[in-house]
């Protein structure tokens, strides 16, 4: 089936620094989703993307959809202290009605 | 605007038992995803539901099914639990029209089997 590699695992930065993080399929992916999700809470939607090359931003935040289709990148600029949580990329491939999801990137910001 | 809400919060149950998990899609919206989040990973797709059917499914056994009623909330049923049914299980909502593709996450339900 459909796999999502999202790197890093982790990332530890200090408060203030600029983050990137992304997300490879071996298949073309439609359209690319970016979630967040905190403890004992659903993931949150960031930002979609619905063109190959498209990017959007929602505040600090920033996504691209990769030229190939097949990668996606979040970027957070000035990182603050409420930005952690685990950022989870998301997909649909050939259905447009099944969302595949990445492991997930920890994000500690220190303060 | 009332977001996606699920009950209960936690459950725990035995090995073999049954257990029936609800959610309320978020308002406006007529889809409802369920997926399988185990600890450390990014949730699994178990199925959508529209217009009280089942119309994808992913790779989880017969055991999970499902209903949605005509007031668009769902019911995720496990049946014969297993100690691996252990997760989170999250409920998603979205919209037939423009807004398909833009799943909106409920808070989830904790389920242990014991």
């Amino acid at each position: 089936g459909q796999q999502l590699n999202q790197s890093p695992q982790s990332m530890f930065i200090q408060e203030g620094e600029d983050v990137s993080m992304n997300c490879t399929s071996s298949s073309i992916f439609n359209t690319w989703l970016w979630y967040k999700q905190e403890p004992g809470e659903g993931p949150v939607l960031l930002i979609a993307l619905y063109k190959a090359g498209e990017l959007t931003s929602n505040g600090r935040l920033t996504a691209q959809f990769g030229i190939t289709r097949k990668d996606s990148f979040l970027n957070i600029s000035a990182s603050i202290p409420s930005d952690v949580g685990i950022y989870f990329c998301a997909g649909y491939g050939g259905s447009n009605y099944k969302l595949t999801f990445g492991k997930g990137t920890l994000l500690t910001v220190n303060p | 605007d009332a977001g996606v809400t699920q009950s209960p919060t936690h459950l725990i149950k035995t090995r073999g038992q049954q257990v029936t998990l609800r959610c309320s899609p978020k308002s406006g919206h007529d889809t409802v995803s369920w997926y399988q989040q185990a600890l450390g990973q990014g949730p699994q797709f178990i199925f959508q539901y529209y217009e009280e059917e089942e119309r994808q499914r992913g790779n989880f056994p017969d055991r999970f099914s499902g209903h949605q009623f005509p007031n668009y909330s769902s019911e995720l049923n496990v049946n014969a639990l297993l100690l691996g049914d252990s997760a989170l299980y999250l409920c998603a909502s979205s919209w037939q029209g423009t807004g398909l593709y833009e799943q909106y996450f409920g808070p989830g339900t904790r389920l242990t089997v014991t």
